[in-house]
């Protein structure tokens, strides 16, 4: 059984689109997040949730938005997509929202943007 | 601001040889340090963790060595094999958010 599962896995997608990436995760968990990783492999939290509440919301454009409809699922929706957007995105859950909890990540999603 | 900084970026070692990854924190307040690893093509996974009160955590091959008053940390892998080809996080925790190093690439060469 997939722990924390993403679609699509692949997003290829123009200039000024817009896109969703859905996340969901059957461990049972209380906190999810949305994470970057760009082309050289940095990686950065871009927002987490914990009980359907915003915690982190990291300096990202207001094109970016987070819904949580529930403890197990958190999507990413990105309007007006720019060249900029190309990267793997990754959506991860914890037990918990500290720091300290193991983080359970998805296989990503990557999004280019031409 | 990097708050973690991670070298080398790249890391070629024989196969049965030690990988040395480092990691340089600034801010005292991080009160946890896990190492995640990442295989091409998946996300990235736990490997060990440990907390500023001890100096030293060993988990099989893995160890991490922890030098608060340096606010250094360093990961370990002892008789290195190809399967932990893989790029390598360090990350420091404070509250609810984890900070990640910039990754180190490393290749085990038979």
């Amino acid at each position: 059984d997939t722990a924390v599962s993403q679609t699509p896995k692949y997003l290829v997608t123009q200039m000024g689109n817009d896109k969703s990436i859905k996340c969901e995760q059957n461990l049972g968990h209380d906190t999810m997040y949305w994470y970057k990783q760009d082309s050289k492999k940095f990686l950065k939290i871009m927002f987490s949730y914990n009980n359907k509440e915003l915690i982190i919301n990291e300096t990202v454009p207001n094109r970016f938005s987070p819904k949580s409809p529930d403890k197990a699922h958190l999507n990413l929706h990105i309007n007006s997509l720019e060249l900029g957007d190309s990267a793997v995105y990754f959506c991860a859950s914890s037990q918990g929202a500290w720091g300290y909890y193991e983080q359970y990540f998805g296989p990503g999603t990557r999004l280019t943007v031409t | 601001q990097q708050q973690v900084k991670q070298s080398p970026q790249s890391l070629i070692v024989q196969k049965g040889g030690i990988s040395i990854i480092n990691c340089a924190y600034e801010n005292t307040a991080f009160d946890y340090f896990p190492w995640y690893q990442q295989f091409p093509g998946k996300g990235p996974a736990l490997l060990i963790a440990i907390r500023p009160d001890v100096s030293e955590k060993k988990e099989g091959r893995f160890t991490i060595s922890f030098n608060k008053s340096a606010k250094q940390f360093s990961l370990h892998i002892m008789d290195s094999q190809p399967g932990d080809s893989a790029t390598y996080f360090c990350a420091a925790a404070l509250n609810e958010k984890l900070t990640f190093g910039t990754g180190t690439r490393l290749t085990i060469i038979p």
